[in-house]
Formats: structure tokens, C-alpha cells, sequence
């Protein structure tokens, strides 16, 4: 079974600040990995996405994420935030071999303070 | 175009009785998935239609809850003899193909609250 394990429940910044919200996945095969966000009042929405290639990818709003392969880790950042990041964040993983069944972490709520 | 609808926003039930909760994926999109997000938790998978294959039904908590897809289409979520524990926000994603590293579109979820 899989499972997504985001480290920070909560986590509160000023603006311009850099941002680094942690994601570890538990799987022993190949995987697809995404982070979605929710602005307050707003459905959910992707952000970024990894399946092949290049490890560090990149997404809207100037959010990147790193996949490590041997850390089973999936790590969003963006350098300087901004008061509009303000949402919460869900990692989430599914097996290629089952991809239609996406296991999501707990999520990370961000305040940025203006 | 129009995205994932869901409806109703909201529902307050009683302990006991049956509910249906309905979502309307965005056209042409042949994946669909129903989650349950308790409070302060993350999305628990429920089910995943795709196409016309079998459902993986396998995140369904109980036997009291079932889904369908009529169609290809809309689908709905049916939830028996319902719990107080069964209180939740609802999410409904519809994508275009099978899973994978295809982006899923969540609608607004519907806001289920069991007295």
C-alpha cells in the first residue's frame, strides 16, 4: 500500500520569505507525483506534477518541486512567497501500475503574513 | 468550458437515513473519482470509474456506501444508513484519461453533516 506522509501541518511565513514544504512517499515502484493547492473559497487545483524526466519541475505561480528518488521525497518550493499563497497544500502520489487510486498526505496549511 | 459541478453545496441528514450526493465531470472526460476529506485530513480515495471498465471500489469504507456512472457521465455517490463518523466534505475529480500522470479536476464538494 502507499502512503504520503507531509511533515508540516501548519506552517506561517512573512512575505518574501522562501518556502520549502516537505513530502515522503512510501512505495517501492515507479510512481507519479503531484502537488495540488486550495486558495481559501476555491476548489482544488494541480500545481505541479512529475512522471518522467527531468526531476525538478516546475509549476504555476513560480512553485517548483524536486523528485529524489532515493529519499522517496517530493519537496515543494518557491523563493520568496507572497501574501496570495495563502492555501493549503496536498501532496499526492499514484502507481503506474494503479494510477487511477491516488493516495493525498494530510495536507500543509500556509499562512503568509503580509 | 465548464468544470466539475457538484450538488447539493451542502446536506444535513439525520442519523439513519440515506443520502445521494451527484457530480457532473467536465465533458469528454472519461475518468472520475469520489474522495472523502474529514476535518483537518487529507483526501481518502473512495472510487475510481474509468470508462467503461470495472470500478476500483476498494476505497469504499463500507458496504453502505456504493456509486455509479450512468452513461459515461454523471455519477453518483449513495451513502446508506448514514453515521455520524460518515461526516465529511465529499470531493468529486473528473480526468481525462486513465489516472495516471493526468491532472484530476476537483469540483467544490458537497459538505455532508449526519445529526
Amino acid at each position: 500500500a502507499q502512503s504520503v506522509s507531509q511533515h508540516n501541518h501548519h506552517v506561517i511565513l512573512s512575505e518574501a520569505a522562501s518556502l520549502e514544504l516537505g513530502c515522503n512517499y512510501s512505495y517501492g515502484g515507479t510512481v507519479n507525483l503531484f502537488w495540488y493547492v486550495q486558495y481559501p473559497g476555491q476548489h482544488l487545483q494541480l500545481l505541479l506534477k512529475y512522471f518522467s524526466g527531468d526531476p525538478l519541475v516546475k509549476g504555476i505561480k513560480g512553485f517548483e518541486a524536486e523528485f529524489i528518488k532515493s529519499k522517496f521525497s517530493f519537496n515543494l518550493r518557491k523563493p520568496s512567497v507572497q501574501w496570495s499563497d495563502t492555501a493549503e497544500y496536498f501532496c499526492a502520489v499514484n502507481a503506474r501500475t494503479n494510477a487511477g487510486k491516488s493516495t493525498f498526505g494530510d495536507g500543509t496549511t500556509l499562512t503568509v503574513k503580509p | 468550458g465548464a468544470g466539475v459541478s457538484q450538488s447539493p453545496s451542502n446536506k444535513v441528514t439525520e442519523k439513519g437515513k440515506d443520502v445521494e450526493l451527484r457530480c457532473d465531470p467536465i465533458s469528454g472526460h472519461t475518468a472520475l473519482y469520489w474522495y472523502r476529506q474529514s476535518l483537518g485530513q487529507g483526501l481518502e480515495f473512495l472510487i475510481y470509474f474509468q470508462g467503461n471498465s470495472a470500478p476500483d471500489k476498494s476505497g469504499l469504507p463500507s458496504d453502505r456506501f456504493s456509486a455509479e456512472r450512468t452513461g459515461g457521465s454523471v455519477s453518483t455517490l449513495t451513502i446508506q444508513r448514514t453515521q455520524q463518523e460518515d461526516s465529511a466534505v465529499y470531493l468529486c475529480a473528473s480526468s481525462s484519461a486513465s489516472g495516471g500522470p493526468e491532472t484530476q479536476y476537483f469540483g467544490p464538494g458537497t459538505r455532508l453533516l449526519v445529526l
